[in-house]
């Protein structure tokens, strides 16, 4: 079963980073894209990224860029997104799902989603 | 940037009527629109993409059309499994997400 496993909820202070891990399964890891889209309470979906797992190419939204960060390990397929100078507004739920690449793509597995609290 | 307008924002429906909803981009993204339903506490699910092809094992009362600039969901027979939060996207640059369409139970 095709499947992106989310790491566990996070409470963080003000001005401090988070880094959100996504487990890939049942699929070859390098072959696709993973993407970073988060929803803040009530609002709507905002997509903050891409990364490419075969290369490490990434491509940021310009709202993120200098506060995110796209990496991955290929050896336990695994995606993780590190975002930095954390603020209030950045409470929300952060889902990584999967595309294909380049122009034209759709996001046909995502993960459970991890809720990132920014609370002082 | 390229905008993605969706309306209406909400709207109000019963089972079996059929549902219209819009995504409108701020300049032409040819056919690379996707579309996705979100129920709350749950991640979001492909409907469409590719602006009308479905997405396998989503139901046929689903359908996509349009291209450019001008973009539509339908939901030809409402079910109530259907209520949720339904989202356009573009991925012809960026891949923003428009603002979102609540259908709910009237």
């Amino acid at each position: 079963q095709v499947q992106l496993v989310q790491s566990g909820a996070e409470v963080k202070k003000p001005g401090a980073s988070v880094k959100v891990s996504c487990k890939a399964s049942g699929h070859t890891f390098s072959t696709s894209d993973i993407n970073w889209v988060r929803q803040t309470t009530g609002q709507g979906l905002e997509w903050m990224g891409w990364m490419n797992p075969s290369s490490g190419d990434t491509g940021y939204a310009q709202k993120f860029l200098g506060r995110v960060t796209m990496t991955r390990s290929t050896s336990i397929s695994t995606a993780y997104m590190d975002l930095s100078s954390l603020r209030s507004e950045d409470t929300a739920v952060y889902y990584c799902a999967r595309s294909g690449r380049g122009v034209g793509v759709s996001f046909d597995i995502w993960g459970q989603g991890t809720m990132v609290t920014v609370s002082s | 940037d390229i905008q993605m307008t969706q309306s209406p924002s909400s709207l109000s429906a019963s089972v079996g009527d059929r549902v219209t909803i819009t995504c409108r981009a701020s300049q032409s993204i040819s056919s690379y629109l996707n579309w996705y339903q979100q129920k709350p506490g749950k991640a979001p699910k492909l409907l469409v993409y590719a602006a009308s092809s479905l997405q396998s094992g989503v139901p046929s009362r689903f359908s996509g059309s349009g291209s450019g600039t001008d973009f539509t969901l339908t939901i030809s027979s409402l079910q109530p499994e259907d209520f949720a939060t339904y989202y356009c996207q573009q991925s012809y640059s960026t891949r923003a997400f428009g603002g979102g369409t609540k259908v709910e139970i009237k």
